[in-house]
C-alpha cells in the first residue's frame, strides 16, 4: 500500500514567521502536487513538481521535490493570515493519485 | 464561471433516505472524479470516469453508492439508505486525460449530514 505522510499534522504560528511542512513516502512518484484547501471549499492546486530535485517558487512559497522523487517540502516565508488552510500533497503513481492527510496551518495575526 | 460546480452545497437528511449529488466538470475535461473527505483528512478516492466510462471504483465503496456519467459531461453520485457514517464532504474533480501530471480541478464540494 502506498502512503504519503505529511508532517506536522497541525501548525499554529505567528504572522511573519517561516515554516516548512513535509510530505514523505517510501514510494517513488512520477509527479507530486500541492493543494491548499480552505474550510468548506474544495482543494485548489498550488503547484506540480516533476523532476527530482526540482524547486518551484510561488511568491513566498517554495516547493521542493526530493532527488529520489519520494518526498517533498513546502516552505513559507513570512507567513500571513491569508496562508491559513489545509495543505495537501498528492503523489502520482501509475495514473493514480495518492493523497496525504494534510497539514492544518493557522497563521495568527 | 467555467470551473467545476457541485450541487447541492449542503444536504441534511435522515438516516435511511437516499441522496443524490450532481457535478458539472470543466467542459474541456474528459476525466471526472468523486472523492469523500472527512474533517482533517485528505480526500478519499471513490470512483472516476473517462468520458462516460466508469474506469475505477474504490473497493471501499459499498454497493449503496452508485455514480453515473451518462453523456460524458455531468455526473451524479447517489447514496442509498444513508447511514450516519456517510456524513462527509463529497468532492468532485475533473482533469484532462492528456495531462500526464494529472492535476485535478475541484468543485466546492457537497457537504452531507446524516441525522
Amino acid at each position: 500500500t502506498q502512503l504519503l505522510e505529511q508532517s506536522p499534522q497541525f501548525l499554529s504560528i505567528q504572522e511573519g514567521e517561516n515554516l516548512t511542512v513535509y510530505c514523505n513516502s517510501s514510494s517513488v512518484f512520477s509527479s507530486l502536487q500541492w493543494y491548499r484547501q480552505e474550510p468548506g471549499e474544495g482543494p485548489v492546486l498550488l503547484v506540480t513538481v516533476v523532476t527530482g530535485g526540482e524547486v518551484k517558487k510561488l511568491k513566498r512559497l517554495t516547493f521542493q521535490f526530493g532527488d529520489a522523487r519520494k518526498d517533498s517540502s513546502l516552505h513559507i516565508t513570512a507567513a500571513q493570515p491569508g496562508d491559513t488552510g489545509l495543505y495537501l500533497c498528492a503523489g502520482q503513481s501509475n495514473y493514480q493519485l495518492i493523497w496525504g492527510a494534510g497539514t492544518k496551518l493557522i497563521i495568527k495575526p | 464561471d467555467t470551473g467545476v460546480s457541485q450541487d447541492p452545497r449542503h444536504k441534511i437528511t435522515k438516516r435511511g433516505q437516499n441522496v443524490t449529488f450532481r457535478c458539472d466538470p470543466i467542459s474541456e475535461h474528459n476525466r471526472l472524479y468523486w472523492y469523500r473527505q472527512t474533517l482533517g483528512q485528505g480526500p478519499e478516492f471513490l470512483t472516476y470516469f473517462q468520458n462516460e466510462a466508469q474506469l475505477e471504483k474504490s473497493r471501499l465503496l459499498s454497493d449503496r453508492f452508485s455514480a453515473e456519467r451518462p453523456k460524458g459531461s455531468f455526473s451524479t453520485l447517489e447514496i442509498q439508505r444513508t447511514e450516519q457514517g456517510d456524513s462527509a464532504m463529497y468532492l468532485c474533480a475533473s482533469s484532462w486525460a492528456g495531462l500526464t501530471t494529472g492535476e485535478l480541478f475541484f468543485g466546492e464540494g457537497s457537504r452531507l449530514t446524516v441525522l
